[in-house]
């Protein structure tokens, strides 16, 4: 069972250019959420979405666009990137808003990102 | 604005010690509070805590919710090597759809053979 799977794990990309994570779900979630976490600042969430074909805006939403065309699937991108959005990347994913674990997220493994 | 306050920052112990984490939060509405241990890699989901005064166990790990305070603590006795990791804390904020999980900037843990 390969839960939630980010791609790809590491990328070095130059100021200005863009780029797409990719995350994958096989758990049938409805929520999906993008996080990023940086050195002393826990994790924040960027964009999330509560099913195919909605997102919404976290607490840092700006430089980031995603989009939900699969209800597996959750893309996050940056169209030009800058240094301020080196960080490790996390996608999670959970059940309804109602049930035993509520609020439980599982993880993918982070992706590592650089713009230099 | 919501936040979740994690104390101390970082410790080091010695195997057979035993550690308390702290969480403290302040956020609109509360749905839950949910602790994270994350190694290298991915959090995984330690314990999820609704009501006060209830404590969760499992193993060496046992956390406890005090909603009127607005805190909880994380114990963790006969602290091994492989207790080494960075502890978060998060709190459930309901959005209209989901839940908002607010975090902590985590404990880092080291644990000394």
């Amino acid at each position: 069972n390969a839960g939630v799977t980010q791609t790809p794990k590491f990328r070095v990309l130059k100021t200005g250019q863009s780029m797409t994570l990719l995350c994958a779900q096989d758990m049938n979630h409805e929520y999906m959420y993008w996080y990023r976490q940086d050195p002393g600042m826990g994790l924040r969430l960027i964009h999330y979405s509560v099913g195919e074909g909605t997102t919404a805006k976290g607490e840092v939403p700006d430089g980031y666009n995603v989009s939900r065309l699969k209800k597996q699937n959750f893309l996050l991108g940056l169209e030009s990137a800058a240094p301020s959005q080196t960080s490790v990347y996390f996608c999670a994913s959970s059940w309804w808003r109602e049930g035993p674990n509520t609020g439980e997220l599982f993880f993918g493994e982070g992706s590592r990102l650089t713009v230099l | 604005e919501d936040k979740v306050v994690q104390s101390p920052l970082s410790l080091v112990v010695h195997e057979g010690d035993t550690v308390t984490l702290n969480c403290s939060y302040e956020v609109t509405n509360f749905r839950s509070l949910l602790w994270y241990k994350q190694e290298k890699k991915a959090p995984t989901f330690l314990f999820m805590l609704t009501s006060s005064g209830i404590e969760k166990k499992s193993g060496r790990l046992s956390s406890i919710l005090d909603k009127k305070e607005l805190f909880s603590i994380l114990n963790i006795t006969a602290t091994q090597t492989g207790d080494s990791a960075v502890y978060l804390c998060a709190v459930a904020d309901p959005m209209e759809y989901g839940n908002k999980l607010v975090f902590g900037a985590g404990t880092i843990l080291r644990v000394k053979s």
